[in-house]
């Protein structure tokens, strides 16, 4: 069974501050995907980023960057220079790379705050 | 269209009632999936669609529940005898046939059984 755990509830930040949004995963397949996704207050679900198993190179988009570690099977986010409009719930989900799996096992959610 | 749109929005039924929530996805995604949301949580796996056929439907929950998509295209997720538990969002999402491709979700139709 897959289990994805965000172990963060609630993070509240001042703008300006990083903040590393942790995600712990469990899988028994040597094939897998792993993604982050935003729901801002509007409620519609964004996808941010996938990552595959066997690509352990970490990523840097903008103030966005991913820190992806088999050794702890975490793929954890980190937002550099928080702004108000970061505030939002998200989502780490984990994919199997098995043939027809086509299901997301998703972790239960950070809500983050940036304030002002 | 653009992106994946869901209708109704929102939907409020009487216990027992029969629903019906509508997905249209993303012209050429193959691809479709019906997730539920609860407050508070994340999104838990109900079908998955590739082309004409459920591919996956482990996630319903039990027979009240089920899901078409006659043409590869829109999908329609049906509840018969409507409980209370039933009460949640339900989110449909299409992605490209590759399981590295992450979801375009749609804004979820808001369940509420009273």
């Amino acid at each position: 069974a897959q289990k994805v755990t965000q172990a963060q509830t609630e993070i509240s930040v001042v703008e300006k501050e990083d903040v590393t949004l942790d995600c712990v995963y469990e899988t028994r397949d040597t094939t897998y995907y792993l993604f982050w996704y935003k729901q801002p207050p509007s409620g519609e679900l964004v996808f941010l980023i996938r990552r595959n198993s066997f690509d352990e190179q970490n990523e840097i988009s903008g103030r966005y960057s991913w820190n992806f570690q088999k050794s702890t099977s975490s793929f954890n986010f980190t937002i550099t220079a928080s702004q108000v409009v970061d505030s939002a719930v998200y989502f780490c989900a984990l994919r199997s790379g098995n043939t027809n799996a086509g299901k997301s096992t998703f972790g239960d959610g950070t809500t983050l705050t940036v304030k002002p | 269209g653009a992106g994946v749109s869901q209708t109704p929005s929102n939907k409020v039924t009487e216990k027992g009632k029969y629903v019906e929530l509508r997905c249209d996805p993303i012209s050429g995604h193959t691809a479709l999936y019906w997730y539920r949301q609860s407050l508070g949580q994340g999104p838990e796996f109900l079908i998955y669609f590739q082309g004409t056929g459920a591919a996956d439907d482990s996630g319903l929950p039990n027979d009240r529940f089920f899901a078409v998509r006659p043409e590869g295209s829109v999908s329609t997720l049906k509840i018969q005898r409507t409980e209370r538990g039933d009460s949640a969002v339900y989110l449909c999402a299409s992605s490209a046939n590759r399981e590295d491709y992450g979801y375009t979700f749609g804004s979820g139709t808001r369940l509420t059984v009273v």
